[in-house]
């Protein structure tokens, strides 16, 4: 069976510092790779996804990653309170998409 | 927008009752999906559809089956709801490679 893995933390990280979320994935042959943030009581809601390997930066976020080590992470620079969350990692498997436990994400003021 | 609507947000059933939970989305994607999430479980594949009356069982199809008689529109149905089956259920569409759109989610309690 496919599977993603996420440590589920609580991850907690001061404002303004960097959160980084790491994820695993056991299918080799997976290609696209994505990141979901979602807030209590609401559904998930795509932040990122990267296809190649090395980093994709996209405003405070930056996704990267390895396909030879089966690894996929996210790093949120200059973290907000507002990003208090859990994030969710997924990869596609066939026409499906497989996520992870997710990881949560708590940002002090 | 890609628009993803669930008909309920919340949902309370009795044991051993027939559920439908209904999605439709209005981007023409073929690929729909059912998840259900349960704390410290995430997000678990129930079933998906490919195309028009296509399916396929993902992780936890046991107690469910679905319906996609047109293309916009992707059912679960609960057979015979049990306990064990109350959770969040969420809906999601996606087209290609293309990221994975949500629906509001459905909030089922089984009693």
């Amino acid at each position: 069976q496919k599977e993603v893995e996420q440590n589920s933390g609580p991850l907690s990280v001061p404002e303004g510092a960097i959160a980084s979320l790491n994820c695993t994935y056991s299918d080799r042959g997976s290609q696209s790779f994505f990141w979901y943030r979602q807030y209590s009581g609401k559904s998930p809601e795509l932040i990122m996804f990267i296809y190649s390997n090395g980093d994709k930066e996209d405003g405070r976020f930056t996704a990267q990653l390895n396909k030879a080590s089966q690894y996929v992470s996210l790093l949120i620079r200059d973290s907000q309170p507002s990003d208090s969350a859990t994030y969710l990692c997924a990869v596609k498997a066939g026409t499906a998409l497989i996520f992870g436990k997710g990881t949560t994400l708590s940002v002090s003021s | 927008d890609v628009k993803v609507t669930q008909s309920s947000r919340y949902l309370v059933k009795r044991t051993g009752e027939k559920v439908f939970l209904e999605c439709v989305q209005d981007m023409d994607h073929e690929n729909m999906f059912w998840y259900r999430q349960d704390p410290g479980l995430g997000l678990r594949l129930i079933y998906f559809s490919y195309d028009v009356k296509m399916k396929e069982k993902g992780d936890i199809p046991e107690g469910y089956s679905v319906s996609r008689e047109k293309k916009e529109r992707f059912s679960l149905i609960l057979e015979s709801a049990s306990t064990n089956q109350t959770s969040m259920y969420l809906c999601a569409s996606r087209q290609g490679t293309t990221e994975a759109f949500f629906g509001q989610g459905t909030r089922l309690t089984v009693v």
